[in-house]
């Protein structure tokens, strides 16, 4: 089956821990997409990246950090400089030049005790 | 930075009816796409429209446009029990050096009565 994952799903936090989530994808997929969501609110990019080895920040990304070493895996690790990490977290991927439709993982929500 | 504002926020409908959401946007576009999300689950894509075109059809969805007011509707007709969920625009904008992002609004909640 071809798609995009993430783990876990459920995920606790103490407050002073960096946690990382993961995200893999077997889509064949060149740009992949971190992004937050609140209750009751859209989705806010933390980070993306178009290729290999490269990556930006995108809207909040302070308190977060991100790895492209192989084009599948784009994990996202949650510092103890990010304030108020408690959210939805979702993993996304497109393809370079189809419209940037993207396919959005199961999500990993993350929650700081 | 949020881009598209669906309108309404949330939406109560009956089974059989249709339902309407609008969607509204700040810059210019290469196409804007509507996603649906479950509760608790990722977004899946549902219709993509490109800036040059007003009107497209998917099943029991229809998309429009209207570039020249930035705004967008999705309609989804003879609405079922399952079409409860979340519904998100989601813009393409043009950018200096094309910059693949998406910029997504709030979302829409729908809820169909059985």
């Amino acid at each position: 089956d071809g798609g995009i994952t993430q783990s876990p799903k459920y995920l606790f936090r103490k407050e002073g821990q960096n946690v990382t989530l993961s995200c893999e994808q077997n889509l064949n997929h060149d740009a992949m997409y971190w992004y937050r969501q609140d209750p009751g609110q859209g989705l806010r990019l933390i980070y993306y990246s178009q290729i290999v080895n490269d990556f930006q920040k995108g809207d909040i990304a302070e308190g977060y950090s991100v790895s492209r070493e192989k084009k599948e895996s784009f994990p996202l690790t949650v510092t103890s400089a990010q304030k108020n990490p408690t959210a939805f977290y979702l993993c996304a991927s497109s393809n370079r030049g189809a419209y940037n439709e993207q396919f959005f993982g199961p999500g990993t929500r993350l929650t700081v005790l | 930075s949020q881009q598209g504002e669906e309108d309404p926020q949330a939406l109560s409908i009956q089974e059989g009816e249709n339902a309407t959401m609008n969607c509204s946007y700040k810059t210019s576009i290469n196409n804007l796409q509507w996603y649906r999300q479950n509760s608790g689950r990722g977004l899946v894509h549902l219709i993509l429209i490109r800036s040059n075109e007003r009107e497209k059809h998917s099943g029991r969805l229809r998309v429009t446009l209207d570039t020249s007011k930035k705004s967008s509707s999705l309609l989804i007709t003879a609405s079922r029990a399952a079409d409860t969920a979340s519904y998100f625009c989601a813009t393409d904008p043009i950018t200096q050096g094309g910059s693949e992002k998406l910029v997504f609004g709030k979302g829409m909640k729908l809820t169909v009565n059985p």
